[in-house]
């Protein structure tokens, strides 16, 4: 194991809570990748980031934010305004996009 | 717009049968294809690229323009195939950043 490390393994938000959480990779690579999961919908791209300080949205980006202070980080918050948070949580990193490596992700619940 | 469809979201065959992981995809350019692979309990990895022309794990995969297929296949499957399988585009379009997922495959091996 290695390489890209995603925290809390497990989180819990309760109602009206902003929760972060953490991804961190040691890969050197410039792009970083947030994807949801779900059962019967596949990996569903949340935002993305192609270089510090830049990120694009995805396809399901409201009521999630982002930030890219770091090449080694990128933290994805899951604000009160997304309405059905729990879910299967990937971080990824990748070379230009073609190769991905993924974290072993965060699952989220809602109290 | 790019969009990548797998038709079966359950796939279920005996121990020693043949394997075909169905992936159709929509592009007019000329893309690159992946395939990804989800053990249960692991992360989400690799598992070949078209352009590699190789065999992982007896898999292959063949990209057929003219079908705009990508199919995944083996010979004969093993109960250590069980897994969740992702097929994905990369659109060879300058300014292309992100892989373009189905909805996955849920294989299941039976002894």
């Amino acid at each position: 194991d290695g390489g890209i490390t995603q925290s809390p393994k497990y989180l819990f938000r309760k109602e009206g809570q902003n929760v972060t959480l953490s991804c961190e990779q040691n890969l050197n690579h410039d792009a970083m990748y947030w994807y949801r999961q779900d059962p019967g919908q596949g990996l569903r791209l949340i935002y993305y980031s192609q270089i510090v300080n830049d990120f694009q949205k995805g396809d399901i980006a409201e009521g999630y934010s982002v930030s890219r202070e770091k090449k080694e980080s990128f933290p994805l918050t899951v604000t009160s305004a997304q309405k059905n948070p729990t879910a299967f949580y990937l971080c990824a990193s990748g070379d230009r996009g073609r190769l991905q490596y993924f974290g072993a992700g965060t699952r989220l619940s809602v109290l | 717009a790019q969009r990548v469809t797998q038709p079966e979201k359950l796939l279920s065959v005996f121990k020693g049968a043949p394997v075909e992981l169905k992936c159709n995809y929509s592009y007019s350019g000329s893309p690159e294809l992946f395939w990804y692979v989800q053990y249960s309990r692991q992360r989400l990895q690799l598992l070949l690229r078209h352009i590699s022309r190789e065999s992982i794990k007896g898999f292959t995969a063949d990209l057929n323009k003219g079908e705009t297929s990508f199919h995944l296949k083996k010979p004969f499957a093993q109960e250590e195939d069980s897994a969740m399988y992702y097929c994905a585009l990369f659109p060879k379009a300058r300014g292309a950043q992100k892989l373009v997922f189905g909805q996955g495959t849920r294989l299941t091996i039976n002894p």
